[in-house]
């Protein structure tokens, strides 16, 4: 059984530039979330989805935005790019929503580097 | 607001010693907690969760750990550590009340065994 896929693994950019980040479930799971890890600041929740729709939203500014598609995979994408964006972006899914015992499984997430 | 604190950056021990990674949380409804490991260029693997029950919960890899709600943590633990149990480990809590996904971590622990 296939993990949590996350394209591209690796990405440079310079600065003002955007940025979208991929993200394909395990097979069957329903919900998506984004967190983004940083030396700095650790781990960070970005937003969650479900059903197409975010069910909630971490404290990052706009420039942060997401979305889910139909078949539950999800992207989220980055404007105008800024230094201090450069982490490793993690995706992780999970079965189904709501209860909290789901265990959200991690892919290998996307190393973002700004430059 | 739910947060979690892991109070030690780094945990040594030698190998076949036993080892604990700390944690203590804070959560306004009741606490799922959760402990992840990381391994180098990786994402988050699942190790074990407490949701409810037997407040000694055992999960993968031989690891276990002890929920204690007097003093509100949830410490991570193995009888007889080895080298490659080397890696970051987080600890996270999600409210249960609150109807979301979103986990909040630890700033995570350092664990080095040494041969």
């Amino acid at each position: 059984k296939a993990g949590v896929t996350q394209t591209p693994r690796y990405l440079i950019k310079t600065r003002g530039q955007q940025v979208t980040l991929s993200c394909s479930p395990i097979s069957g799971h329903r919900s998506v979330s984004w967190y983004q890890q940083t030396p700095g600041q650790g781990l960070q929740f970005l937003f969650e989805y479900f059903s197409e729709t975010q069910r909630n939203k971490g404290n990052f500014p706009g420039r942060f935005s997401g979305r889910q598609f139909s078949n539950s995979r999800s992207e989220m994408n980055v404007s105008t790019l800024e230094l201090g964006d450069s982490a490793l972006y993690l995706c992780a899914s999970s079965l189904e929503y709501g209860s909290g015992a789901n265990v959200l499984t991690f892919g290998a997430g996307s190393r973002l580097t700004v430059l | 607001a739910q947060s979690v604190a892991q109070p030690e950056d780094q945990v040594n021990v030698a190998e076949g010693n036993p080892l604990t990674v700390k944690c203590t949380y804070s959560v306004s409804g009741n606490p799922y907690l959760f402990w992840y490991v990381q391994y180098p260029n990786r994402g988050l693997q699942f190790l074990l969760k407490y949701i409810t029950g037997d407040n000694l919960v055992k999960g993968s890899y031989g690891f276990e750990a002890e929920f204690n709600k007097s003093q509100t943590s949830f410490h991570l633990k193995k009888p007889s550590a080895l080298v490659s149990d080397s890696a970051l480990y987080f600890c996270a809590v999600r409210d249960g009340a609150a109807g979301f996904q979103k986990l909040v971590f630890g700033t995570g622990t350092r664990l080095l065994v040494s041969p």
